[in-house]
């Protein structure tokens, strides 16, 4: 079955560093790949998307690569600050009907 | 910020009442969506819908109905609330082209008693 894992362990750094969160998938072949942000008690919000034909992705402080060989997708934040502090979630998708599948997400602490 | 609503935010309720969650965009989007999500757990689709008059059931069982009578409009119902419905549930809305992002609303947190 398809299967989606992102680290469940929360990930603390200082601010200033890169935070880098880890997205993989078996038994799957998607053609995009979005992440989202989440904050507790609150919905998702969207941040990239990247698709099967680009290795990478760069919007401000944040960068998504998807490699297709290693069925991962890598998220990183530069410059880290502790307002970056929330959940991360990556969704992929390889159909055209807009249906997402979530992984678990990981929680991304920055200390000041 | 989306223009996307859901009320109540908030909800206690008793076992065997019916209650029903609501979802308004304003954004003339044609698919909508429900998840459930648990604290610190994945979401999970459990309702969709790519218009009006569409409903479809999600990868999550669930004993709630869903309906689309207007564009703008997706409420949630659960005829008869158990203990085991208390969760966290998002509505969320996308444009009708490929694999674009998902808006989502601010999510109704249920309490049944």
């Amino acid at each position: 079955s398809q299967k989606i894992e992102q680290n469940s362990e929360a990930l603390n750094i200082q601010e200033g560093k890169t935070a880098t969160l880890t997205c993989n998938y078996t038994n799957y072949s998607p053609a995009y790949l979005q992440w989202y942000r989440q904050d507790p008690g609150r919905g998702p919000v969207f941040l990239l998307l990247i698709r099967e034909n680009e290795k990478e992705k760069r919007k401000e402080r944040l960068k998504v690569t998807f490699d297709t060989t290693l069925k991962q997708s890598l998220f990183h934040i530069t410059a880290s600050q502790p307002a970056d502090s929330a959940t991360y979630l990556c969704a992929p998708s390889n159909n055209a009907g807009n249906m997402l599948t979530f992984g678990g997400g990981t929680r991304l602490m920055v200390k000041p | 910020e989306a223009d996307i609503y859901q009320t109540p935010r908030y909800l206690v309720i008793g076992t065997g009442k019916k209650i029903t969650l609501e979802c308004s965009q304003t954004m003339g989007h044609d698919k909508m969506y429900w998840y459930q999500q648990d604290p610190g757990m994945e979401l999970h689709l459990i309702h969709y819908s790519y218009g009006v008059n569409s409903t479809e059931k999600g990868d999550l069982s669930s004993e709630s109905t869903v309906s689309r009578i207007r564009t703008e409009h997706f409420p949630l119902t659960l005829e008869s609330a158990r203990p085991s419905h208390t969760s966290q549930y998002l509505c969320a809305s996308s444009e009708g082209v490929v694999n674009n992002e998902q808006f989502f609303g601010p999510g109704t947190r249920l309490t049944v008693l």
